[in-house]
């Protein structure tokens, strides 16, 4: 079937560390990969997404490469701040029985810390 | 400015009622999703909606009853016979161009039983 696993957090850094957030999927097929990004108590927002492989997604700092020879979309980041504790969450999107749906991994909590 | 809405953004219900939560959207999509959080988890998908007047079922609809009569509108009832509704409950929409594009989050809504 299709499924995404992440790493379980959280995740504990402090500021300025390197970030990395394993994320690996498994599907049939070319699927589309996606970061999310949930602050406390708000929605989900995109954060970077790659819709074909040996693409790399990026913004605010953060980049992740569909690499398709491992199955993976590993979400990093050179230099982590405060501001980007949060739970982070990598999807991946295909059509399934004709509709286009988003399958999402458990979530991992990063905690950055002064 | 273009988002998704949802109100209330907590909501408290007695044992046995009925509680319909609101969705909303200006961003002209023409699918639109309802999902539920759970503490630790990722998201799973309740329903969805590709076009106006038609709906179909996720892999949690069991308890759950929408309608789409309006393109900016999809309301989800949890109903009584839903055994555990207390969750965060999240609405996204995306054009209908294919499982590419990226489904746009509103901010969710709290819903406890008490």
């Amino acid at each position: 079937g299709n499924s995404v696993t992440q790493m379980e957090g959280p995740v504990t850094l402090s500021e300025e560390a390197f970030l990395t957030i394993n994320c690996t999927y498994t599907a049939t097929g070319y699927p589309s990969l996606f970061w999310y990004v949930q602050y406390p108590g708000e929605g989900l927002q995109l954060l970077l997404k790659a819709t074909k492989a040996d693409d790399k997604g990026s913004n605010k700092g953060f980049e992740a490469t569909y690499r398709k020879e491992t199955t993976s979309f590993h979400l990093e980041k050179g230099s982590v701040q405060v501001s980007d504790s949060a739970v982070y969450f990598c999807a991946l999107s295909r059509v399934l029985n004709n509709t286009d749906k988003l399958i999402f991994g458990t979530g991992t909590r990063l905690q950055v810390f002064p | 400015d273009g988002g998704i809405t949802q109100s209330p953004k907590y909501l408290f219900r007695k044992e046995g009622q009925n509680v319909t939560l609101s969705c909303e959207q200006n961003l002209n999509h023409d699918a639109m999703y309802w999902y539920r959080q759970d503490p630790g988890q990722g998201l799973r998908l309740i329903y969805y909606s590709q076009i106006v007047n038609d709906f179909q079922k996720g892999d949690i609809a069991e308890g759950y009853s929408v309608s789409r009569e309006k393109k900016e509108s999809f309301p989800l009832t949890v109903t009584s016979a839903q055994k555990n509704p207390t969750a965060f409950y999240l609405c996204a929409s995306k054009t209908s161009g294919g499982y590419t594009d990226t489904q746009y989050f509103g901010p969710g809504t709290r819903l406890t039983v008490l």
